[in-house]
């Protein structure tokens, strides 16, 4: 099945400091998610990317969806205590019925 | 944004019982729901694909007789755990999807079900 690679798979990081975390695949993506999940819940949805090249904000939050668009970078700036959590990214191929998720990037901010 | 129910949150059950999970799409209709098994520390793992008024699409390596599964509405889907073992014990999420009626489709997923086989 597709595969999706996703970097770094943790990442331990001071309060305030800016975060960056992509997915790449071998495969052409039509679109990008990026989802937060925190401890015993299910993720939720951050940011949509639909075409090649777009940079979308949430907040402090930056995605791009890449000229490639064989991948996709998030960063967090300024991050703060409560953007810690596992970040996931997703890719759904052209017409297909389902999304790829990556391995995820856990991500942990000292106060 | 769009919500996704799941109920129960969480549920502890005997072996050989089965357990019936609800996933409700809130705010939109769904064209499509997915279910997923979460173990800690990984990623999501899809187990199957359903669309309403059809036969679910299982993932290789997922038992069909052991996960039941159905979409009685484009508002919800049911996943059944049937004669549960302690292996099954996971977290499961599912998750709808919806969109704008163009190609801009998006994934929204409930708050997961922590399941407890004793």
């Amino acid at each position: 099945g597709q595969q999706l690679n996703q970097s770094p798979q943790s990442m331990f990081i001071q309060e305030g400091e800016d975060v960056s975390m992509n997915c790449t695949s071998s495969s052409i993506f039509n679109t990008w998610l990026w989802y937060k999940q925190d401890p015993g819940e299910g993720p939720v949805l951050l940011i949509a990317l639909y075409k090649a090249g777009e940079l979308t904000s949430n907040g402090r939050l930056t995605a791009q969806f890449g000229i490639t668009r064989k991948d996709s970078f998030l960063n967090i700036s300024a991050s703060i205590p409560s953007d810690v959590g596992i970040y996931f990214c997703a890719g759904m191929l052209y017409n297909f019925n389902k999304f790829y998720f990556g391995s995820g990037t856990k991500l942990n901010v000292k106060p | 944004g769009a919500v996704v129910s799941q109920h129960p949150s969480r549920v502890i059950c005997k072996s050989g019982t089965s357990v019936k999970i609800e996933c409700r799409s809130l705010d939109f209709q769904a064209t499509t729901m997915f279910w997923y098994r979460q173990f800690p520390k990984q990623s999501l793992m899809l187990m199957a694909t359903s669309n309403e008024g059809s036969k679910a699409t299982y993932e290789q390596g997922v038992e069909k007789d052991k996960f039941l599964i159905n979409h009685a509405s484009l508002t919800l889907s049911t996943l059944t755990v049937t004669s549960a073992h302690p292996e099954d014990s996971s977290f499961y999420i599912c998750s709808a999807r919806g969109g704008l009626g163009n190609s801009q489709e998006t994934q929204y997923f409930g708050p997961g079900t922590r399941l407890l086989v004793l």
